[in-house]
């Protein structure tokens, strides 16, 4: 079975640019994440789907950050103009319900 | 909010020895409790996953324990190899938190030869 998938694995941009990361979350796992985790940090919670609807997007930048999975399946998430503080690792996980979260290989981005 | 602490941040053992690396929460009403092993440039491997009714879980090397009353969880990996070697995440959540992980800040364990 394919794990979570995610593309970039790398980017680099300077302030004020747009990136978009995108996650393939195992099959069948209706529910999808979005973490942030800075340099030797935690991931931290940004904002989790069940099937296409937002359950918690509370920790999203929301004037510069957007996350969206529109069929259930795939997600996307963008950061427009980004800042040196947006440097961080981006991973995406997945679960059943409320289960076992598994996580992707993660977008690492850097803002200079 | 959910408060979760890790300790030590860093530890380094030698091939054969025991690591072990604490957790402690805040919010008694924590139901779920889990273990991640992060790698250089790889994401979280899910090593181990604890419902809040069991006070011990023993896996291929692995041993979790849990003390509801002290709020603490810890991980203790039996004889390590250098294949051990990455960051070790704890992570809670609760019943009414839905499926919102708090992670801790991660305990860097280096296994030399």
């Amino acid at each position: 079975e394919a794990g979570v998938t995610q593309s970039p694995r790398y980017a680099v941009l300077q302030e004020g640019q747009a990136v978009s990361f995108w996650c393939d979350p195992i099959s069948g796992h209706d529910t999808l994440y979005w973490y942030q985790q800075p340099r030797d940090q935690g991931p931290q919670l940004l904002v989790y789907f069940r099937d296409e609807a937002v359950i918690d997007n509370s920790q999203l930048p929301s004037d510069r950050f957007s996350a969206v999975r529109p069929k259930g399946t795939n997600s996307t998430l963008k950061i427009q103009s980004a800042k040196q503080g947006d440097t961080a690792t981006y991973l995406c996980a997945s679960s059943f319900i409320r289960g076992e979260q598994y996580f992707g290989p993660g977008t690492r981005l850097t803002v200079l | 909010g959910e408060q979760v602490e890790q300790r030590p941040p860093h530890l380094s053992v030698r091939e054969g020895d025991s690591a072990f690396i604490i957790c402690t929460y805040t919010d008694s009403a924590t139901a779920y409790f889990y273990w991640y092993k992060q790698e250089p440039g790889a994401g979280l491997q899910l090593l181990m996953s604890v419902f809040s009714n069991v006070d011990r879980k023993e896996e291929q090397g692995l041993t979790v324990l849990l003390n509801k009353k002290d709020k603490r969880l810890s991980l203790n990996l039996t004889a390590a190899h250098p294949g051990d070697s990455a960051v070790y995440f704890c992570a809670v959540s609760g019943l009414g938190t839905g499926s919102k992980l708090s992670f801790g800040k991660g305990a860097k364990l280096t296994v030399s030869p």
